[in-house]
């Protein structure tokens, strides 16, 4: 099993620009998150999805956009993006309980 | 407001010289408390699940207990690769699941 899985592990953004990071996980969960990471603020929630085809916002979800198709992917969209975006982002999984997070994507924005 | 706070924010241990990590929460019925690793570069990676106080687990060096206000992760005869950041985090209701409410980490040393 590879668990969770993210890609890119890096990418360099210019302000305004978009992009999608991909979340897939093959332990057939029905949980899927988004977090972003910031030094000294820890792990914050941006959207979550309890099911295919379902997602709901978290704690910092502006400038974001998520979507659930199939059940072992989870996407994060940049729409046009910002400095403050600036981040190393997690997606994570559970079927209840403890999440398994993937290895993360570092995003620069300049 | 659901809170949890890790003390200390880094620690730097000689190899051999156990100690205690701590992780205080204020939660409205706690569900749960979890503790993950996290290497440089790398995602979170599960440790432990603790549901009630005087829970106690243990993995190799390492031993996590809760109380009603803390859980705290002792380290026993650590070695350097013990060296990460260890997080803490505790679940809250949020729609049809659980939101995690994590701490800013203990950055641990542990130099040979």
């Amino acid at each position: 099993n590879a668990g969770v899985t993210q890609t890119p592990k890096f990418r360099v953004l210019k302000t305004g620009q978009s992009m999608t990071l991909l979340c897939a996980q093959d332990m057939n969960h029905e949980y899927m998150y988004w977090y972003r990471q910031d030094p000294g603020m820890g792990l914050r929630l941006i959207h979550y999805s309890v099911g295919e085809g379902t997602t709901a916002k978290g704690e910092v979800p502006d400038g974001y956009n998520v979507s659930r198709l199939k059940k072992q992917n989870f996407l994060l969209g940049l729409e046009s993006a910002a400095p403050s975006q600036t981040s190393v982002y997690f997606c994570a999984s559970t079927e209840g309980g403890e999440q398994f997070f993937g290895p993360g994507t570092r995003l620069t924005v300049l | 407001e659901d809170q949890v706070t890790q003390s200390p924010e880094a620690l730097r241990l000689q190899e051999g010289e156990s100690s205690s990590l701590n992780c205080s929460y204020t939660v409205s019925g706690l569900r749960g408390l979890f503790w993950y690793r996290q290497d440089p570069g790398k995602g979170p990676e599960f440790l432990f699940t603790l549901y009630s106080a005087g829970e106690e687990k243990e993995k190799e060096r390492l031993k996590a207990t809760l109380t009603k206000k803390e859980s705290f992760l002792h380290i026993t005869a650590p070695k350097p690769e013990d060296s990460a950041t260890y997080l803490c985090a505790v679940p809250t209701p949020r729609g049809n699941t659980d939101k995690l409410i994590f701490g800013t980490g203990t950055r641990l040393q542990v130099f040979p």
